[in-house]
């Protein structure tokens, strides 16, 4: 399987919250990541966290880390047509120099 | 702070042409540039890692000799795919480490399209 897997499509209402789910493999990931790639463009590091905590919260998002499921979630509170973009799920360890191996992608779809 | 650009955005070649791509930190001096391949509904294949001065570093699977890469500054790596054919139509992405911060985030640029006929 890949080392880095989430689902697909999600597909929200406007102002409701987003759960983007990931899962990895690698134990001994060091930090874990969430990028935005909106149609046509690179990727836009969201937010990221270390291996050691187990949330984040930045503004509109959360992170949650289990370690022991091996599980990362990015929540979006309050999603808006604007947060319509693929999401990519990350890890990297200290040992593979911090290059990130990345998920498939979800595309968030945001509708009135 | 922390751009990357990409040249060009797109672009349609005949089969057998070679394609350059230019990859630019606009702002920093880079250390260390990666170049990723991505296929439609797929994730970022990391092709190769290119230090300034010094040859690249390929993944498994990804021939040198097909894709050059040359970093010959800290603001420039270039991606040559040469004798392009149409299975090397793809999204090219790069990216780039800061010098100065000793982080380890890489800034993406926004990548080239590639189309061969």
């Amino acid at each position: 399987g890949e080392d880095v897997e989430q689902s697909l499509f999600l597909s929200v209402r406007e102002g409701d919250s987003s759960v983007i789910n990931c899962t990895y493999t690698d134990s001994s990931s060091t930090y874990l990541y969430w990028y935005k790639q909106e149609p046509g463009a690179g990727l836009q590091l969201l937010t990221y966290i270390f291996s050691n905590m187990d949330m984040k919260q930045d503004q509109r998002l959360t992170v949650l880390l289990n370690k022991k499921d091996k599980h990362l979630s990015l929540r979006i509170a309050d999603t808006q047509t604007g947060d319509s973009a693929i999401y990519f799920c990350a890890e990297s360890m200290t040992g593979g120099s911090y290059i990130p191996t990345f998920g498939r992608g979800t595309s968030l779809i945001v509708h009135p | 702070g922390a751009v990357v650009s990409q040249h060009p955005s797109w672009v349609i070649c005949k089969s057998g042409t070679s394609v350059k791509i230019e990859c630019r930190s606009l702002d920093f001096q880079a250390t260390t540039m990666f170049w990723y391949r991505q296929f439609p509904k797929q994730s970022l294949m990391l092709m190769a890692t290119s230090n300034e001065g010094s040859k690249a570093t390929y993944e498994q699977g990804v021939e040198k000799d097909k894709f050059l890469i040359n970093h010959a500054s800290l603001t420039l790596s270039t991606l040559t795919v040469t004798s392009a054919h149409p299975e090397d139509s793809s999204f090219y992405i790069c990216s780039a480490r800061d010098r100065g911060t000793g982080y380890n985030e890489q800034f993406f640029g926004p990548g080239t399209r590639l189309t061969v006929l």
